[in-house]
């Protein structure tokens, strides 16, 4: 099985802050790495797939990079909407979640 | 605008199965290059992917769940449905559905529905 953690498991930051969130894979899944976002008692919401495709609709201050095992989900100028937690998940083989970041106001 | 609702019993009883349906609005479950899903978060905590259903009927569960999990497609009626046996309090969580995309991707999310194991 392939296991996912992210890093920071939370983190505080203020409006307009850059955020860098970190996922790794316990094996190479070349790109099969999604990220979603997910507010309290809400369906997640797919941001980026393959990696650093942007998902159409989502702001352009959301981007992805990574491949392999190293991954990471960036927030170029952190908006009050992007409070929430943020999962990485892979589909190399079957699907796993990572753990989970959740991002507060600092 | 694709629609997805999960429906069931919120409440169940220890060692009894499960059974949520998810009902597809706005497109058909039938269309080749999609897959359908099941994905639940116990309170509090992270996403535990469950398994998912193509298009074409073949299955693939998570290998911690897969004796116990069974998930099929009702053409006629445009949803797919979850039976988890055996339950326990473990169990208890809000459960999704979800279309995959790509094999790879969930795109379309339900609100998730509330399932609490207690007798």
């Amino acid at each position: 099985d392939i296991q996912m953690t992210q890093s920071p498991s939370s983190l505080s930051a203020s409006v307009g802050d850059r955020v860098t969130i970190t996922c790794r894979a316990s094996q190479s899944i070349s790109s099969y790495l999604n990220w979603y976002q997910q507010k309290p008692g809400k369906a997640p919401k797919l941001l980026i797939y393959a990696a650093s495709s942007l998902q159409s609709g989502v702001p352009s201050r959301f981007s992805g990079s990574g491949s392999g095992t190293d991954f990471t989900l960036t927030i170029s100028s952190l908006q009050p909407e992007d409070f929430a937690t943020y999962y990485c998940q892979q589909s190399y083989s079957l699907f796993t979640f990572g753990p989970g970041t959740k991002v507060d106001i600092k | 605008q694709l629609q997805l609702q999960e429906s069931g019993s919120g409440l169940v009883k220890p060692s009894q199965t499960l059974s949520l349906t998810c009902a597809v609005s706005g497109g058909s479950i039938s269309s080749g290059g999609y897959s359908w899903s099941w994905i639940r978060q116990p309170p509090g905590k992270g996403l535990e992917w469950i398994g998912y259903i193509y298009h074409s009927g073949s299955t693939y569960y998570n290998p911690s769940l897969k004796s116990r999990v069974t998930i099929s497609v009702d053409r006629s009626k445009n949803q797919f449905s979850l039976k988890l046996s055996s339950v326990t309090a473990a169990d208890t969580a809000v459960y999704y559905c979800a279309r995959v995309l790509r094999s790879s991707y969930f795109d379309y999310w339900g609100q998730g529905t509330l399932v609490t194991v207690s007798s």
